[in-house]
């Protein structure tokens, strides 16, 4: 059974910094694109980035402009997020989602809440 | 990477077909067959229910159909139940800048 479980979300400053962290398990991860998308509360989907099954290549919505960095580890089927610069709007629900390669998303974590307030 | 437009909402009764349409442009929708749908119910994760435009993947019921003409693609729920009812987002693959996804704006169905 495909297991995505997302870690290190919490409420943090505007201005500040914050790396989540996805761990997977039930499949082989090296072999899937991963993918970060967002929900802020009571809104909908928003694509964040996605990276290639070796960390090759990663792809980020035009709107976050650099702030934000996907990464991987398979050694440690793990999947990373580091934001910074974080902004009010970035308030969200953040899934790790696992990319079938054919540009759909089939297994999603249960979600991290992030919240940026002073 | 403007989002997908989405009706906000749709509503029908048990067993009449519904369709929710996805609007995009020549840069996403319609330059790609990589259009893809999503169900969420309230607190839920979202559930693929269709990707490649009209393929279903196994355990979603063939009541769900996708379609896609031009600029639009549209999800068609035939028979609808009251566990329909929920968030029902579309998805496409862009390239217009650089490789990137877009969602739609979502569309609640409500089962009346």
């Amino acid at each position: 059974e495909v297991q995505l479980v997302e870690s290190g979300a919490r409420l943090v400053q505007p201005g500040g910094s914050l790396r989540l962290s996805c761990e997977a398990s039930g499949f082989t991860f090296r072999n899937y694109w991963m993918t970060w998308v967002r929900q802020p509360p009571g809104k909908g989907l928003e694509w964040v980035a996605n990276i290639r099954p070796d960390g090759g290549d990663t792809f980020y919505a035009d709107s976050l402009k650099g702030r934000f960095t996907i990464s991987r580890d398979n050694a440690k089927n793990s999947l990373f997020l580091q934001m910074s610069s974080l902004r009010a709007d970035d308030t969200a629900i953040y899934y790790c989602a696992r990319d079938t390669g054919n540009f759909y998303v089939d297994s999603w974590g249960q979600g991290a809440l992030v919240t940026v307030s002073s | 990477q403007s989002a997908l437009t989405q009706p906000a909402s749709v509503s029908g009764s048990p067993g009449q077909s519904i369709t929710i349409s996805c609007t995009g442009t020549s840069g996403d929708v319609g330059a790609y067959d990589y259009v893809s749908w999503y169900q969420q119910h309230p607190g839920k994760v979202p559930k693929v229910l269709i990707f490649g435009v009209r393929s279903r993947p196994s355990g979603v019921p063939d009541r769900f159909s996708g379609s896609k003409s031009g600029n639009t693609a549209s999800l068609t729920i035939s028979g609808l139940q009251t566990e329909d009812e929920a968030t029902y987002y579309c998805s496409s693959y862009t390239d217009v800048n650089r490789p990137a996804h877009v969602f739609g704006t979502g569309t609640q169905v409500t089962v009346l």
